[in-house]
């Protein structure tokens, strides 16, 4: 089944702690991308990748780092979290030059007390 | 920059009524995509629709078109026949010229209600 995953769904975590969100797509898109989203801003994207080893920030990158070393996985790093991150977090892929659709993942609900 | 406005937090609407939920964006990309997706209650996202820059007709999908306006840089969303089920949050969103800044950047979204 051709799907994009998240691990893990929920994380409630503490400031300063690192974290990791792990992405996975199965549909050997180029493109990845991860957003966040919170209550009357819609989904900002915090960062996207054209490619293996090709990545760029969105509107939002600060505090959040990515890394593209395969093509499946893309997973989103938050060094040092901090509360105002508590938000609910997408990642996404699509062939980057054909396909407009871009797959969501499920979604993960990172609160940060 | 690029920009996506919505410009209707909710909506409530009548069952089997049409209903447009209107998108307007700002660009100077010469070529660009626009989309809409719903998310329901339950969070995923879905897919509903796109339309290329220099596509010459309006992109439909069952009950789903967009009314592209491109001198008007609208992109608005209609949905046919309304059923209780559209009910939820509805986003526009739009990809930049691929070859320059592939940003994609969302508007703040339209809840859809629809009343039985």
């Amino acid at each position: 089944e051709a799907q994009v995953t998240q691990n893990p769904r929920y994380l409630i975590t503490v400031t300063g702690k690192k974290l990791t969100v792990t992405c996975s797509q199965n549909m050997n898109h180029e493109y990845m991308s991860w957003y966040r989203q919170d209550p009357g801003l819609g989904l900002r994207q915090i960062y996207y990748s054209m490619n293996v080893e090709v990545t760029d920030k969105g509107d939002v990158p600060e505090g959040y780092k990515v890394s593209r070393k395969e093509k499946r996985n893309f997973p989103l790093i938050l060094e040092s979290p901090s509360p105002n991150q508590t938000s609910l977090y997408f990642c996404a892929s699509s062939f980057a030059t054909s396909g407009p659709e871009q797959f969501f993942g499920p979604g993960t609900r990172l609160t940060v007390l | 920059a690029q920009k996506i406005t919505q410009t209707q937090p909710g909506m409530f609407v009548q069952e089997k009524e049409a209903v447009t939920l209107d998108c307007t964006y700002d660009t100077s990309d010469p070529s660009y995509g626009l989309f809409w997706y719903k998310q329901p209650s339950s969070g995923e996202m879905i897919f509903l629709i796109y339309q290329g820059s220099y596509d010459q007709q309006n992109a439909t999908e069952g009950r789903y078109s967009l009314n592209f306006q491109k001198a008007r840089k609208s992109a608005n969303l209609v949905i046919s026949a309304s059923q209780l089920g559209d009910s939820a949050m509805y986003f526009c969103a739009m990809r930049g010229d691929m070859n320059r800044d592939d940003k994609i950047i969302f508007g703040k979204g339209t809840r859809l209600h629809i009343l039985p």
